[in-house]
């Protein structure tokens, strides 16, 4: 059973449109992440969500929505793509969002390319 | 604020030998947590090992072992017995009471070789 799935593993499109991400996890776990990989491998958290709700928000820009219907999930919605937000998107969890100890479960990334 | 830094980007590892991965961080957090995760050419990135501050003794998880040197705020890990499978992109990463985000390094590619 996959703990952190994301859809779709690929996504190519062009500059201008309206795109979303779907993460979901299945471990029971109240925290929920957005990071960035860009090409050069680093990677930077853009949302954190604790049950459902937003915790941080590290200066993304506005065409970046992220949305969390329930604590299982927190898909991410991008408007008006550039082709600077070509990267890899990786969602994750932790069972905690205080505390230092709870290691972040990734999901396989989505590979976004924008032409 | 929180800093991670890995200064090796690249290394080569003869199989079945031991390989050290540097990572120092900066932090005026007291409590804080140290990570490493492997990310294979595959893409996806897997956690491998945990040190928390205030830890007595580094961390193993088999293979691996983490050299934490607190004064030196350095935190190493540590793969012993290199298997080609060992090749992948390794990141060092802290968290701290920052909402449970982590903050990675740059990362060191590992490269074993037969």
């Amino acid at each position: 059973d996959t703990a952190v799935s994301q859809t779709p593993k690929y996504l190519v499109t062009q500059m201008g449109n309206d795109k979303s991400i779907k993460c979901e996890q299945n471990l029971g776990h109240d925290t929920m992440y957005w990071y960035k990989q860009d090409s050069k491998k680093f990677l930077k958290i853009m949302f954190s969500y604790n049950n459902k709700e937003l915790i941080i928000n590290e200066t993304v820009p506005n065409r970046f929505s992220p949305k969390s219907p329930d604590k299982a999930h927190l898909n991410l919605h991008i408007n008006s793509l550039e082709l600077g937000d070509s990267a890899v998107y990786f969602c994750a969890s932790s069972q905690h969002s205080t505390g230092s100890n709870s290691p972040l479960h990734f999901g396989n990334g989505t590979r976004l390319t924008v032409t | 604020a929180q800093k991670i830094t890995q200064t090796q980007p690249g290394m080569f590892v003869q199989e079945k030998e031991a390989v050290t991965l540097d990572c120092t961080y900066d932090t005026s957090d007291p409590s804080y947590g140290l990570f490493w995760y492997k990310q294979p050419s595959s893409g996806e990135m897997i956690f491998l090992i945990y040190q928390g501050s205030y830890d007595q003794q580094n961390a193993t998880e088999g293979r691996y072992s983490l050299n934490f040197q607190k004064a030196r705020k350095s935190a190493n890990l540590v793969i012993s017995a290199s298997q080609l499978g060992d090749s992948a992109m390794y990141f060092c990463a802290m968290s701290g009471n920052q909402g449970g985000k982590l903050i990675f390094g740059q990362g060191t590619e590992l490269s074993v070789k037969p």
